[in-house]
């Protein structure tokens, strides 16, 4: 099975500071690495994506980083809120595009942002 | 907005049973999940189709079957209830694309008890 590792299992970040989840995988032939946000007694949502040709990606507070040659890759938040609060999966395909193989998940990290 | 509807949010089974998960997507994606979700294990794929018909095992099929007989629809199966298969069940459908990052449309769950 191909794994990717997640870190921490669970974060607690004062509102305005930056979390920061990491994750590492094995395959080489991985080219798709998004994050998905959780909140409770809902599905994951695709957040944020990144292909290994950029070594990062911003969206809003958002951003990826990407190490190529480490295998590992990042989500930041910037100036957190507590609407932050949620579950954070990073994820990794050998396809992009949304290819048919599935995506493997990290394990997850909880987070919460305190007022 | 695509929307991946899974029949039923609660589900209460007893050992043995046969039990049906359904899962509708309305967005004509060719790709179809199953994950599985368990607490600090992440998500862990059960079974994927990229085609009416077809199907192909994720990383944890054993106790489980899928049916796709229809583009939008996409079954699991389980043959004989266990508790080992109290989990919460995540529907996902995907676009086959090239070039671009497609992300993962998730349903909001089956949370399944087996008793």
């Amino acid at each position: 099975q191909q794994q990717v590792k997640q870190s921490p299992q669970s974060l607690i970040v004062q509102k305005g500071g930056i979390p920061i989840i990491n994750c590492a995988y094995e395959n080489t032939a991985f080219d798709y690495f998004p994050w998905y946000q959780q909140f409770p007694g809902k599905g994951p949502a695709l957040l944020i994506a990144i292909r290994p040709d950029v070594s990062e990606k911003k969206e809003g507070r958002f951003t990826i980083s990407f190490n190529k040659s480490a295998k590992q890759f990042s989500l930041h938040i910037m100036d957190s809120q507590p609407g932050d609060s949620a579950t954070y999966f990073c994820a990794a395909s050998p396809h992009s595009g949304g290819g048919a193989d599935g995506l493997t998940f990290g394990k997850g990290t909880h987070l919460i942002i305190q007022p | 907005d695509v929307k991946v509807t899974q029949s039923s949010r609660y589900l209460v089974k007893r050992t043995g049973e046969k039990v049906f998960l359904e899962c509708v997507q309305d967005m004509d994606h060719e790709n179809m999940f199953w994950y599985r979700q368990d607490p600090g294990l992440g998500l862990r794929l059960i079974y994927f189709s990229y085609d009416v018909k077809m199907k192909e095992k994720g990383d944890i099929p054993e106790g489980y079957s899928v049916s796709r007989e229809k583009k939008e629809r996409f079954s699991l199966i389980l043959e004989s209830a266990s508790t080992n298969q109290t989990s919460m069940y995540l529907c996902a459908s995907s676009f086959t694309g090239t070039g671009d990052i497609y992300g993962y449309t998730f349903g909001s769950g089956t949370r399944l008890t087996v008793v």
